[in-house]
């Protein structure tokens, strides 16, 4: 199985500031039939279900504001919020999309410094 | 896309129990389709996904004891669980897929199971 690693497990910003979680998968993630690298992004409000940010590791989904972006290739992936909002407490998970059992990293716990 | 989840409940181990999920918006056969539980205040686990030409995978830890189907006439999914163990106890999202390995880009809100004697 692909194991997906986030960190940190908790991160603190300050508003306006930029927020950075790495993910980092045990095997590569690139597709050699689209050349993509099959790694999603989702945001976890509480009491709500996760929300995909991020597909192929980089292409921002419809609707997510622009201060959210995705980078990285074969094996490790970065999201990064350029400057925090409030409504971005949250809890982040990385995916890797290329093989069964599709696996999640342990998660990232973003707050408001 | 709309997914909505139903069927969840308390159950004792050892039990059984269907989840179903009304899709609308797109039909079950045109997407990838898959379970994926969150146990309390845990992460995310997938479970069990059906591939457009209808093959199925598990996650070793429901492999034959869950069984994933869809009805094409009724536009649902459905997730069939016996042999419930306590470890099973989650909210279970119904999710899908336009993509093959773009991750799920639909989410139901979930149902809740609880395994407990």
């Amino acid at each position: 199985d692909i194991v997906m690693t986030q960190s940190p497990d908790s991160l603190a910003v300050s508003l306006g500031e930029r927020a950075t979680i790495n993910c980092k998968s045990s095997h590569s993630v690139l597709s050699t039939s689209s050349y993509r690298n099959c790694v999603a992004w989702y945001q976890q409000r509480p009491g709500q279900p996760p929300r995909l940010l991020i597909y192929w590791a980089s292409t921002r989904e419809s609707g997510v504001p622009d201060r959210f972006s995705g980078s990285g290739s074969g094996t490790d992936f970065t999201l990064t919020i350029s400057s925090l909002q409030a409504e971005d407490v949250a809890v982040y998970y990385c995916q890797q999309a290329y093989t069964t059992p599709y696996t999640f990293g342990q998660g990232t716990r973003l707050e408001i410094k | 896309a709309q997914l909505v989840e139903s069927g969840g409940a308390l159950v004792q181990p050892g039990g059984s129990l269907r989840l179903s999920c009304a899709v609308s918006g797109f039909t079950v056969d045109s997407n990838y389709l898959s379970w994926v539980r969150q146990a309390p205040g845990k992460g995310l686990e997938w479970v069990s996904v059906i591939l457009l030409a209808g093959s199925t995978t598990y996650a070793d830890s429901v492999k034959g004891r869950f069984t994933i189907s869809r009805d094409s006439s009724k536009n649902m999914l459905f997730l069939q669980m016996t042999s419930l163990r306590t470890e099973d106890t989650a909210v279970y999202y119904c999710v899908g897929s336009s993509s093959r390995g773009l991750g799920f880009d639909f989410w139901g809100q979930g149902t809740l199971v609880t395994v407990s004697s």
